[in-house]
């Protein structure tokens, strides 16, 4: 089975910098991903990692270490627009994306 | 280009009815996929399809069922509706399926409750 684990909620202020962690134990790995899905609304792609190390991507960073089954998605000069869920999914052996229950952010003025 | 549509976007459903909830996506994706989101679970997989013609089960395939007779459309039928399929469901595209790298975009969502 998959065990995909996730903070549920963190809050920060506008400007800050906020780091979601997500830690898994699957059945194979054929990377991992971050969507980011505003309430109401479809989850949206943000990052994919396969190799260890760090991705940049203007305010948002993802990294990852398979050797310990971890990732974080780092989020830089919060804006109220970043007030969302964030999904941290992983592929697993048939390349089917196993997700996480979801962190929610909410970023306060 | 719409990406992919779902409808309707929204229905209430009487227990034991018949309900499909289509999916078409114009971006000649291969695979499809069908979701449901419930609160605290997370996105689980219910059905998906590499290729036209094919069909495999997800995590909750029980009380589902699919077909992928073109590119474009994945209908989900629920043949006899119980409470506990109330969701939210989500139907997903990629290019391949069957590569690790391979990016799923999401419908909009049909937020379906059964009574």
């Amino acid at each position: 089975g998959q065990n995909i684990d996730q903070p549920t909620e963190m809050t920060a202020t506008e400007g800050a910098i906020v780091q979601i962690n997500c830690t898994y134990q699957t059945s194979g790995f054929n990377g991992l991903f971050w969507y980011q899905q505003h309430a109401g609304e479809a989850p949206t792609f943000l990052s994919y990692n396969v190799l260890d190390g760090l991705e940049e991507k203007g305010r948002f960073s993802s990294f990852l270490s398979r050797s310990k089954g971890y990732s974080y998605l780092l989020l830089k000069e919060l804006q109220m627009k970043d007030s969302a869920s964030y999904l941290c999914a992983v592929s697993d052996s048939d390349y089917k994306l196993s997700f996480g229950a979801g962190t929610t952010v909410t970023v306060r003025a | 280009i719409a990406g992919i549509t779902q409808a309707p976007t929204s229905q209430i459903l009487a227990a034991g009815r018949r309900m499909t909830l289509r999916c078409t996506q114009d971006m000649r994706h291969n695979a499809m996929y069908w979701y449901r989101q419930d609160l605290g679970l997370g996105l689980r997989l219910i059905h998906y399809s590499n290729t036209a013609g094919t069909t495999g089960k997800g995590e909750v395939p029980d009380g589902y069922s699919v077909s992928r007779a073109n590119t474009d459309d994945f209908p989900l039928t629920l043949a006899s509706a119980v409470p506990s399929q109330t969701s939210v469901y989500f139907c997903a595209s990629s290019d391949t399926g069957t590569s690790g790298g391979d990016t799923q975009y999401f419908g909009p969502g049909t937020r379906l409750t059964v009574l």
